[in-house]
């Protein structure tokens, strides 16, 4: 199993390009997260959805919209990018019990955005 | 804003010693996790205490947690320098949604 993959690794956009993020799972999980790590900062929840079909805002939404294509992959849109967007982007997967508490997280390996 | 806060931001030892890392968070929690980054990959997780535990043990891993304190401590005995990587631990935020808000991160240094 390749567990959480993500594509692109390394990504340059210039003020104003879009680009989308792709992130597929092969542990048949529910739910699908996006997280963007500033230095010194964690991890900051972007966009999550809980299980196929649904999306919910995280802590940081602004700027970014969400996919959830099937269960497999949840994209992440970056509609006219920014310079405060230069980040690294992670998607992570869980298993969830519907009302019940979290459970672990698998990461995806990141990509590394740098907006000019 | 950050629910969790590790202590100490930045920590170095040699081989052999033992490490300790302390989190805290603000609002009540259904769960604690602990995850390891080593630079440039993504998190793994290590460990996961719910919060009527007071103590869990994984291998060299030890995790505490005192929910009246709101504080949980992760030690690492007898390190390596395959431990040298940045540790975080993430509250699931109580309401059902599954949803884990991380720290800032420990950066621990272990030479060889």
């Amino acid at each position: 199993n390749a567990g959480v993959t993500q594509t692109p690794k390394f990504q340059v956009l210039k003020t104003g390009q879009s680009m989308t993020l792709q992130c597929a799972q092969d542990m048949n999980h529910n739910s699908m997260y996006w997280y963007r790590q500033d230095p010194g900062m964690g991890l900051r929840l972007i966009y999550y959805s809980a299980s196929e079909g649904t999306t919910d805002k995280g802590e940081v939404p602004n700027g970014y919209n969400v996919s959830r294509l099937n269960k497999r992959e949840f994209s992440l849109r970056l509609e006219s990018a920014a310079p405060s967007q230069t980040s690294v982007y992670f998607c992570a997967s869980s298993e969830i019990r519907l009302g019940g508490p979290a459970d672990t997280q698998y990461f995806g390996p990141g990509t590394r955005l740098t907006v000019l | 804003s950050q629910q969790g806060e590790e202590d100490p931001q930045a920590l170095s030892i040699q081989e052999g010693e033992n490490a300790t890392m302390n989190c805290s968070y603000k609002t009540s929690i259904n769960n604690l996790q602990w995850y390891r980054q080593n630079s440039g990959r993504g998190l793994v997780h290590l460990i996961l205490i719910r919060s009527n535990e007071r103590e869990k043990h994984s291998g060299r891993l030890r995790v505490t947690l005192d929910t009246s304190k709101k504080s949980s401590s992760l030690l690492i005995t007898a390190s390596r320098a395959a431990d040298t990587a940045s540790y975080f631990c993430a509250t699931d935020v109580s309401g059902g949604y599954n949803k884990l808000i991380f720290g800032a991160g420990t950066r621990l240094a272990v030479h060889p």
